[in-house]
């Protein structure tokens, strides 16, 4: 019963370096998300997936890229990390859109850039 | 895009008094408003939500209202517990979109 599972929950980087967040569901939801979370700016969506094959851009999607191979799993990735980049982020799936659909989030990932 | 503004930011109250989280939106087409509960370290979590359709839900000790004239949702905690501590999201989504809008969030501490 695992739910959103985000790997891995800790990370520091320094300037310049790139890394992948892997975020997987077992619940065959079509749709996930990358969300990051900042004190005092709440929850700003990065990049979403409507299902296998795409992605699209949300809020603050500058400096990141994502791929959705497997209907199961979303990948972040930072092709060269920046200090702004620091963040918690935080995948989240549903079953439906939007308008309709819960979002199940996983326990996030704390990325630290020096 | 839509812009949810949330207040306040921290709550503190008193175990078993109320706690009220308000939340305002500016596109009118935004029409399902959910309420997140994010305990530390760890995901957040749906607690409630409201369809435009509907002026208010309760679901126990949780009730949220909305007033699409004003553009304003609140949630409504009574009787809180040690356990109602944590940080509180409201997020609105409009039918056309595949995204939710989150407010800022509201961390709310229940003294016991």
């Amino acid at each position: 019963n695992a739910g959103v599972t985000q790997t891995p929950k800790f990370r520091v980087l320094k300037t310049g370096q790139s890394m992948t967040l892997l975020c997987a569901q077992d619940m065959n939801h079509e749709y996930m998300y990358w969300y990051r979370q900042d004190p005092g700016m709440g929850l700003r969506l990065i990049h979403y997936s409507v299902g296998e094959g795409t992605t699209a851009k949300g809020e603050v999607p500058d400096g990141y890229n994502v791929s959705r191979l497997k209907k199961q799993n979303f990948l972040l990735g930072l092709e060269s990390a920046a200090p702004s980049q620091t963040s918690v982020y935080f995948c989240a799936s549903s079953l439906l859109a939007g308008n309709t659909g819960e979002l199940f989030f996983g326990e996030g990932s704390r990325l630290t850039v020096l | 895009g839509e812009n949810v503004e949330q207040h306040p930011s921290t709550l503190s109250v008193q175990e078993g008094d109320s706690a009220v989280i308000k939340c305002t939106y500016s596109d009118s087409a935004s029409n399902y408003f959910p309420w997140y509960k994010q305990e530390l370290g760890k995901g957040p979590q749906l607690i409630i939500d409201i369809r435009s359709n509907v002026g208010e839900k309760k679901d126990q000790r949780i009730a949220v209202t909305l007033n699409k004239t004003a553009k304003h949702f609140s949630l409504h905690i009574t009787e809180t517990q040690p356990e109602d501590s944590a940080v509180y999201f409201c997020a609105a989504s409009y039918h056309t979109g595949n995204q939710f809008y989150f407010g800022t969030g509201t961390s709310l501490t229940v003294i016991p």
